[in-house]
């Protein structure tokens, strides 16, 4: 099956700084990615879709200025989260759509923020 | 807006019995998933049901669709410890477009002998 990456797999970082996650699609072209936040204990929330050479669409709440989204090519997206806060600390998880719809998911990445 | 319910959210059974975990949606759509999570992992795909009446099977885990009652079931036999994750169900509202799944809640699953 299509495979996914993530980079890192996890990071901790000070308040206050930037962290960069990649994902990547590894033998596929993905014209969609979709952002994912996930709290201990709690399902898969939606942070913004990122399709392709266009600015990404973001869930209500989710602040585009904090989470920045890049989407330059056919198989890779970045997240970065800027100025993080502890309360950003979470695990997040990317997944990559082929163009006939089905979607794989990427092994996510854990984030503490300290 | 398409709405994804699971139920139970919590799941405590013996080892060696049957259960069902249930998974309603509230808008039209023909293409549902269920994947597996583990403490600290991502999702593991477990089924894609395309189509009404749709039924897969995979060791101990069967799952079925019926669009009409926009009803998914996730059925576990003979419950052995090792199934012990949390499954979610997801639903696709266009396959052929660039919209998200959505996800239902979750159902922990803890499988005690």
């Amino acid at each position: 099956g299509a495979v996914v990456s993530q980079h890192p797999s996890r990071v901790i970082c000070k308040s206050g700084t930037s962290v960069k996650i990649e994902c990547r699609s590894l033998d596929f072209q993905a014209t969609t990615m979709f952002w994912y936040r996930q709290f201990p204990k709690q399902s898969l929330m939606l942070m913004a879709t990122s399709n392709e050479g266009s600015k990404a669409t973001y869930e209500q709440g989710v602040e585009k200025d904090k989470f920045l989204i890049n989407h330059a090519s056919l198989t890779l997206s970045t997240l970065t989260v800027t100025s993080a806060h502890p309360e950003d600390s979470s695990f997040y998880i990317c997944s990559a759509r082929q163009a006939k719809g089905t979607q794989y998911f990427g092994p996510g990445t854990r984030l503490l923020v300290l | 807006e398409l709405k994804v319910e699971q139920n139970p959210l919590f799941l405590s059974m013996q080892e060696g019995k049957n259960y069902t975990i249930y998974c309603n949606y509230s808008t039209t759509s023909d293409r549902l998933y269920w994947y597996r999570q583990d403490p600290g992992k991502s999702l593991e795909s477990l089924f894609v049901l395309l189509s009404n009446g749709a039924v897969k099977q995979e060791g101990r885990l069967m799952a079925s669709l019926d669009t009409k009652a926009r009803l998914s079931t996730l059925h576990i036999t003979a419950a052995v410890h090792d199934l012990s994750a949390t499954y979610f169900c997801a639903v696709d509202m266009r396959p052929a477009g660039n919209t998200p799944l959505v996800f239902g809640k979750g159902t922990r699953l803890s499988v005690i002998a």
